[in-house]
């Protein structure tokens, strides 16, 4: 099966400071990236597409100018928290679809677990 | 809008068989998914169903029924490692999925 990873796995950080977390397609290009966060115990929550070669587009309520998405090549996509506060804690998941772009089969990466102080 | 519905928990012993349903209210809904998270791990697709019925994957079968609006996930012959949250995801036309609140199953020996 296709394999995405993720990078870092746990990261913290100060409150203010900035955090890149990267999402890489390891086996396959993925034109199409999600990134989701998700609280303890909770769902996941999409927070945005990343479209490669274009801007991503951000789910209601997300502010984009906190998270910044980046997806520069076929294979990698990446998330900036910027200014980062203790309530961004949370865990960071992005997934890609399946080839063929069946959004109903996608593969995550392991996540990374942001805490900020 | 859209929304999803599933037990937030179940629990079951080993060898038993466990169904977990998830009912749906969306528009333009084209499948419904299944996945599987362990804790601190990161979701594992299960299973997708686009047409009513049954598919069964091994220990794991998946039934939709768009007339219902329902969908369900079984797992038979349960172990100790099905210990995890299951989460549906419901796909629809011009927008991205959105997964369930999700059903964490214990499984005692």
């Amino acid at each position: 099966g296709a394999v995405v990873s993720q990078h870092p796995s746990r990261v913290i950080c100060k409150s203010g400071t900035s955090v890149k977390i990267e999402c890489r397609s390891l086996d396959f290009q993925a034109t199409t990236m999600f990134w989701y966060r998700q609280f303890p115990k909770q769902s996941l929550m999409l927070m945005a597409t990343s479209n490669e070669g274009s801007k991503a587009t951000y789910e209601q309520g997300v502010e984009k100018d906190k998270f910044l998405i980046n997806h520069a090549s076929l294979t990698l996509s990446t998330l900036t928290v910027t200014s980062a506060h203790p309530e961004d804690s949370s865990f960071y998941i992005c997934s890609a679809p399946a080839r063929g772009g069946a959004y109903n089969e996608q593969f995550f990466g392991p996540g990374t677990r942001l805490t900020v102080l | 809008g859209q929304s999803l519905e599933q037990p937030s928990e179940v629990t079951a012993v080993e060898g038993a068989i466990v169904q977990i349903n998830c009912t749906y209210q969306t528009s333009g809904f084209y499948g419904l998914s299944w996945y599987q998270q362990h804790d601190g791990g990161a979701p594992t697709f299960l299973s997708y169903n686009a047409l009513d019925g049954l598919e069964e994957t091994g220990r794991f079968s998946s039934f939709l029924s768009r007339s219902d609006s329902y969908g369900y996930l079984l797992l038979q012959e349960l172990q100790m490692k099905d210990s995890a949250s299951y989460f549906c995801a419901v796909g629809h036309y011009g927008q991205n999925f959105v997964f369930g609140p999700g059903t964490r199953l214990s499984v005692l020996p």
